[in-house]
């Protein structure tokens, strides 16, 4: 079947730690974005792919990095610059009218 | 920049009573899409909506989409237990990707 696959499901990070979130479709869909969502907060955009090599900043993309060097996979970097990382941070694709959404990855700081 | 707003934030309704929420635009929308996130879930594509005036259909969900386009609701008849969760729309902003509402959480006590 197809579809988006987020892992881990659960990260835990140490303060001052990078963690790399894993974003992978067999969608064959050119465009791929990440948000975080926090209670109350709705989805925030950090950053966005529209194709292969090339991705764009959101609105909330200081402390994250991406790459997008394969159509299938979108990583997202939380760095040390990121204080204030604990949400549930949602992978999505798109190839007609609507999102599709991967399962989420909910990041806590120990 | 756009800013997608929704209210209510939550609705509390007994089974069997409709439901309403409402989604308001800062800026005239190309189209606007609806998703429900189940507890726990991730957001799922419900609908698009295109035309000025436009409403649509599924079976106890109606969507509206406002004649000058800044403007939608979601309204759901006679809700039951299956509808419990967070509805959002979203606009496209600036062309590359979704601006979210902060969503309604629909509770329903049977």
């Amino acid at each position: 079947d197809g579809g988006i696959t987020q892992s881990p499901k659960y990260l835990f990070r140490k303060e001052g730690q990078n963690v790399t979130l894993s974003c992978e479709q067999n969608l064959n869909h050119d465009a791929m974005y990440w948000y975080r969502q926090d209670p109350g907060q709705g989805l925030r955009l950090i950053y966005y792919s529209q194709i292969v090599n090339d991705f764009q900043k959101g609105d909330i993309a200081e402390g994250y990095s991406v790459s997008r060097e394969k159509k299938e996979s979108f990583p997202l970097t939380v760095t040390s610059a990121q204080k204030n990382p604990t949400a549930f941070y949602l992978c999505a694709s798109r190839g007609g009218y609507g999102y599709t959404f991967g399962s989420g990855t909910r990041l806590t700081v120990v | 920049g756009q800013q997608v707003m929704q209210i209510p934030q939550y609705q509390h309704v007994q089974e069997g009573e409709d439901f309403t929420t409402y989604c308001n635009s800062s800026t005239t929308l190309s189209n606007i899409q609806w998703y429900k996130q189940r507890p726990g879930g991730h957001p799922v594509f419900l609908i698009q909506l295109v035309k000025s005036g436009e409403v649509k259909k599924q079976k106890r969900l109606t969507f509206q989409f406002g004649e000058a386009k800044k403007n939608s609701s979601l309204h759901i008849t006679a809700t039951q237990t299956t509808d419990v969760g967070t509805y959002f729309c979203a606009g496209w902003d600036s062309g590359y990707a979704l601006n979210f509402g902060k969503g309604t959480s629909l509770l329903v006590t049977p």
